[in-house]
């Protein structure tokens, strides 16, 4: 079992609509991170939060609205996007600080949206 | 700027064939990371090595080994006697400057190399 757990793993969401991604660890981790992935591309960076505050965000459009209620929580709530937005999101989580877990990131199996 | 750079957009061979998949990166910092990832169709990442700058050592762990050569800029992965489960694909990436010293940043990833391994 994956320790970054993402929910939900499917989404088809309207142009209008507004919903949530939901992103879980309890490894104790202090970062963590938004990543898009295109088919047969690379993750991109979205979003890197450092002790639940937003310290990383990679010029993304405002219709992407990251959340870090705690240190264990990271939601992505989306509004008004376009069917380019389309995607497989995977959250990921990591140590802060020096180590052996240092910069290793964990990642969940990720959230599969569609914008009809 | 850094950079990732894996030529090989697609492999395939027969089990039991050893593979190499290439990495090349880029970097002005003398301080960084590099790692493998692998992603199955399952699409979760799941993370194989880290090597950090200072550390040239090669390693070995079971059917897999790494190739660090930081004359060539190179971090190359070997895979021997390959199975059908290692069918994936696999991901090169770097973290470099203020960041590899312990703060939080994201990766730089490679385009991926898909490894098929046929029966």
């Amino acid at each position: 079992d994956t320790e970054v757990t993402q929910t939900p793993k499917h989404l088809v969401m309207g142009m209008t609509n507004k919903k949530s991604l939901k992103c879980e660890q309890h490894m104790g981790h202090r970062a963590m991170y938004w990543y898009k992935q295109k088919a047969k591309k690379p993750p991109e960076l979205m979003f890197v939060y450092s002790y639940e505050k937003l310290s990383i965000n990679e010029s993304v459009p405002s219709r992407f609205s990251p959340e870090c209620p705690n240190s264990s929580l990271l939601n992505l709530h989306l509004h008004a996007l376009q069917p380019e937005d389309s995607a497989l999101y995977l959250c990921a989580s990591s140590q802060v600080g020096g180590g052996s877990g240092a910069n290793v990131l964990t990642f969940g199996a990720g959230s599969r949206l569609t914008v009809l | 700027a850094q950079k990732v750079t894996q030529a090989q957009t697609e492999i395939s061979v027969v089990e039991k064939e050893d593979v190499t998949l290439d990495c090349v990166y880029e970097t002005r910092d003398t301080t960084y990371y590099l790692f493998w990832y692998k992603q199955p169709p399952s699409g979760e990442l799941v993370f194989l090595i880290r090597r950090n700058s200072f550390d040239e050592q090669n390693e070995i762990s079971g059917r897999y080994s790494w190739n660090f050569q930081k004359s060539t800029s190179s971090f190359n992965f070997t895979i021997t006697a390959s199975q059908v489960v290692d069918s994936a694909v696999y991901f090169c990436a770097l973290i470099d400057g203020m960041y590899s010293g312990g703060g939080a940043d994201g990766l730089t990833f490679g385009k991926g190399t898909h490894l098929i391994i046929q029966p």
